[in-house]
């Protein structure tokens, strides 16, 4: 059973060009989180969607960041107009149910880097 | 929103010492996580504490959470190289909140 999968691993892109970030969750989860993480920090939580739906988008940026889950086909995390602030390596993650109790899997990240 | 502050920032020590690392919460945490996470991966789950004043133990790792649920330690025995990493403590509420980690690194 494969895990979590991101891709790409390197992504560089220049201001203003748009970065799309993938993340197929393991057979069986419906649940995707997105994290990023800057240098040497722990991970802040972005985004939590659930098969055709965003459930929490409280820690993503309102502007320039979107994110979808289809029906059919990988998780999708937008950055519009990147700017250099946006560098930083975003982790997905993913879960069959939701809460303490169930654990999160993790992807093994993009690195995103903005020139 | 809870803080969860991790001691120390950086750790260097040589194979075959002991270690402890922290995590402090600002509140009571309902559950608690202790992931690590390697260089260019994404954090693996080592333990989930709930319980006041649980202890479990993972091979060479104690993992020790606070009476009152507002800390958490996790002790390695004999560390060794293989064990360098980010070490990240995360409230596991409704969504997620990890702490800013421990980096160790064990000198061989």
């Amino acid at each position: 059973n494969a895990g979590v999968m991101q891709n790409p691993r390197h992504l560089v892109r220049r201001r203003g060009q748009e970065a799309r970030l993938r993340c197929s969750p393991m057979k069986g989860h419906s649940h995707v989180y997105w994290y990023r993480q800057l240098p040497e920090e722990g991970l802040k939580f972005m985004v939590y969607l659930q098969k055709e739906n965003i459930i929490d988008e409280s820690g993503m940026p309102k502007e320039r960041f979107s994110a979808e889950f289809p029906k059919e086909g990988p998780s999708i995390l937008r950055i519009q107009q990147v700017v250099r602030g946006d560098s930083a390596a975003y982790f997905c993650a993913s879960s069959q149910g939701h809460g303490a109790n169930n654990e999160q899997f993790f992807g093994p990240g993009t690195r995103l880097t903005v020139l | 929103t809870q803080l969860l502050e991790q001691s120390p920032q950086f750790l260097s020590i040589q194979e075959g010492e002991n270690l402890t690392v922290y995590c402090n919460s600002s509140s009571v945490f309902s559950s608690l996580q202790w992931y690590r996470q390697e260089p260019g991966e994404g954090p693996v789950l080592l333990v989930t504490v709930v319980t006041g004043g649980e202890v479990k133990k993972l091979k060479r790792l104690t993992f020790q959470f606070g009476d009152a649920r507002k800390d958490s330690s996790l002790h390695i025995t004999a560390a060794q190289p293989g064990d360098t990493g980010l070490y990240l403590c995360a409230e596991a509420a409704r969504m997620m909140v990890f702490g800013a980690g421990t980096i160790l690194r064990v000198k061989s």
